[in-house]
């Protein structure tokens, strides 16, 4: 089983600074990690995903994140926000054998961006 | 190429009846899965479904049920409803290729139960 722990539920940021959000994540299994940004009223969309290879995952929007597997984390950044970028953004993760498509979402972190 | 579409968009319901939700896959795409949002719980997986085979079911009760048609459409039904089952339902779908992995959402189905 997969369990996927995001400690911050709420980031508040000023526009232009930097931000992280933190995603740790547990499994017996190697699995596949994704981000994914949900806004008002909307369904989720994704940011970047990280199925093998190189550990720093580039997405859309101008966020990248980090696979690190020995601290079983997949941290979202980005090196300067905007007041767009205010939504809940949302760590998973799914099994990489075994050809399901079932997701393992954290909790989610509310990330606020002010003028 | 047109998204994942799941109908309605809002739906009010009284506690007792019962209620059909759809999730219209994007072309091509044989994977569908559905999930719950809440605020209290957050985002919880209610099943899986490829090629019409349901694959994987979430811990839910038995209230809780979904099928998927030869055209990759896919519905849930949710009977005797319960306060408790309001929330935003999310379907995905999805190529299933290995090592390529990626889900699309719909914009969901909002279910109030009063």
């Amino acid at each position: 089983a997969q369990s996927v722990t995001q400690l911050d539920s709420q980031v508040p940021v000023f526009e232009e600074a930097p931000v992280e959000l933190r995603c740790n994540y547990s499994s017996s299994v190697s699995v596949y990690l994704f981000w994914y940004v949900q806004y008002p009223n909307q369904g989720l969309q994704l940011l970047l995903k990280y199925l093998s290879g190189s550990t720093l995952v580039k997405g859309i929007n101008g966020f990248e994140a980090e696979f690190n597997k020995s601290q079983t984390s997949f941290h979202l950044r980005k090196p300067s926000v905007h007041i767009s970028d205010t939504a809940e953004y949302f760590c998973a993760v799914s099994p990489a054998q075994g050809g399901s498509e079932k997701l393992v979402f954290g909790k989610g972190t509310k990330l606020t961006v002010n003028p | 190429k047109a998204g994942v579409t799941q109908t309605p968009r809002y739906l009010i319901k009284t506690r007792g009846q019962q209620v059909t939700l759809s999730c219209s896959p994007i072309s091509g795409h044989r994977s569908v899965s559905w999930y719950q949002q809440t605020p209290g719980q957050g985002l919880q997986f209610l099943f899986e479904y490829f090629s019409e085979t349901q694959r994987n079911k979430g811990n839910f009760p038995g209230r809780f049920s979904g099928r998927q048609f030869s055209n990759s459409r896919s519905e849930m039904n949710v009977s005797t409803l319960e306060l408790g089952d309001s929330a935003l339902y999310l379907c995905a779908s999805s190529l299933l290729v290995p090592g390529n992995t990626e889900a699309f959402f719909g914009q969901g189905t909002r279910l109030t139960v009063v």
